[in-house]
């Protein structure tokens, strides 16, 4: 069975600062790995997405996320944090075969500040 | 492009009794999977549908079931509810198949309290 783990409840970073929200997972096969954001009282909004290829990958709203297969991780990344972007950020995996049935880590809160 | 429809948004219920939620996923996507979310397990999988029938399914006892329809909007059902399925219900629909898969878009959920 497929698992995600997000090591930190809360990150917290100033506007204009590098930020990073840690992802490692485990998987049998190949993993298909996704970044997924949730605002308050709302759904969640895809991000971004590893399926094979350039171990950077880039999405939404200028977010970047690096896989590293010796590690098994998958940091979501962003080079300057706006206010904007504070929400909750879920990791998540597909197992190969899995369809759209995809397991979803703890959640990171990502707060940015003035 | 209207986006993922779930009704109703906010629902109470008292033990025991049932309820029936419903998804209308975005044109053109035949893929429907449900998810719970609750403070203390997170986000978890519930079941996929796709053309009317199920194709993957959670951990998650028969209480808990669901259907798609032709027009691929979809509906699940809690029946005898317990107080431990108060919890946001979410609905994603997708593409299946190819460098899709996976990418979800979800609805804004059905917040069901269980008294």
């Amino acid at each position: 069975a497929q698992s995600v783990a997000q090591p930190e409840d809360q990150v917290n970073v100033a506007e204009g600062n590098p930020l990073t929200v840690k992802c490692t997972y485990s998987v049998s096969g190949n993993p298909y790995l996704f970044w997924y954001v949730q605002y308050p009282n709302r759904g969640l909004q895809f991000l971004l997405k590893y399926i094979t290829g350039d171990n950077l990958v880039k999405g939404s709203y200028g977010f970047e996320a690096e896989f590293n297969k010796s590690q098994t991780s998958f940091h979501l990344k962003k080079p300057s944090a706006l206010v904007s972007d504070s929400a909750l950020y879920f990791c998540a995996v597909r197992a190969t075969g899995g369809g759209n049935k995809l397991t979803f880590g703890t959640g990171t809160q990502l707060k940015v500040e003035l | 492009k209207a986006g993922v429809t779930q009704t109703p948004r906010y629902l109470i219920k008292t033990r025991g009794q049932q309820v029936t939620l419903s998804c209308s996923p975005i044109s053109g996507h035949r893929s429907v999977s449900w998810y719970q979310q609750t403070p203390g397990q997170g986000l978890q999988f519930l079941f996929e549908y796709f053309s009317e029938t199920q194709r993957n399914k959670g951990n998650f006892p028969g209480r808990f079931s669901g259907r798609q329809f032709s027009n691929s909007r979809s509906e699940m059902n809690v029946s005898t509810l317990e107080l431990g399925d108060s919890a946001l219900y979410l609905c994603a629909s997708s593409r299946r198949g190819g460098p899709d898969t996976g990418e979800l878009f979800f609805g804004e959920g059905s917040r069901l309290t269980v008294l």
